[in-house]
């Protein structure tokens, strides 16, 4: 399985945009890289799924260069609602599925 | 809403105890996830079923076991609790057998389970 990099924790506020960068220097041909959300008691969220270069939706983009080592998941203009606890995972959808310990974005106003 | 329903949304029960946790998964999607989250802990994943048959297995206890039934409905028996098996539990469902297409998971809001 392919094992993810994340930083502990990141702060901003309101309005910056913020990168979070994974780390998966062991990814299979067929993975996607996939980014999840979890708020407090709550299930985690699908946000984007990529293979390569860059996929934008109405929430976040997502860049991966062409080695596909690591990928950058951007949300701009973040706000208050942001805070979140933020997941990367290779993911073919065949097998079984590793969360790592994420990313903890903390957004002060 | 993801459309994956897991009941009950609460559960108080004594140690030593057992209870069966549900989860209906999204229309469609024949693969169920159960995953074990405690307090500031990360997702464990426990177990996977794939259109009725177990696909994966991951840090699951011999008191915890799983199934799927035909009707692509998912149950997870917790048995002997222990005060260290509070936790949230969470299911999740995704669309398998597709090639190389993606699935991404779609998560319950999940069971939180208070053993005393």
């Amino acid at each position: 399985l392919a094992k993810t990099t994340q930083p502990i924790s990141m702060d901003s506020y309101e309005g910056q945009e913020v990168n979070i960068t994974c780390s998966h220097n062991n990814i299979a041909t067929n993975d996607y890289i996939t980014w999840y959300q979890q708020f407090p008691s709550q299930g985690p969220r699908f946000i984007i799924q990529g293979y390569k270069t860059k996929v934008t939706n109405e929430v976040a983009s997502l860049f991966i260069p062409a080695d596909r080592k690591s990928s950058t998941l951007s949300l701009p203009r973040v706000s208050l609602s942001d805070t979140a606890v933020y997941y990367c995972l290779p993911d073919t959808g065949r097998r079984a599925l590793t969360f790592g310990s994420g990313t903890r974005l903390q957004v002060q106003p | 809403d993801s459309g994956v329903t897991q009941t009950p949304k609460h559960l108080i029960t004594a140690t030593g105890q057992r209870v069966t946790l549900r989860c209906s998964p999204r229309s469609g999607d024949l693969s169920v996830y159960w995953y074990q989250q405690s307090l500031d802990q990360g997702l464990q994943f426990l177990i996977q079923y794939y259109n009725g048959e177990e696909r994966a297995k991951g840090n699951i206890l011999e008191r915890f076991s799983a199934q799927q039934f035909p009707d692509l409905h998912s149950e997870l028996n917790l048995s002997s609790l222990e005060l260290g098996d509070s936790a949230l539990y969470f299911c999740a469902s995704s669309s398998l057998g597709q090639g190389t297409v993606d699935s991404p998971l779609h998560f319950g809001n999940g069971t939180r389970l208070t053993v005393t």
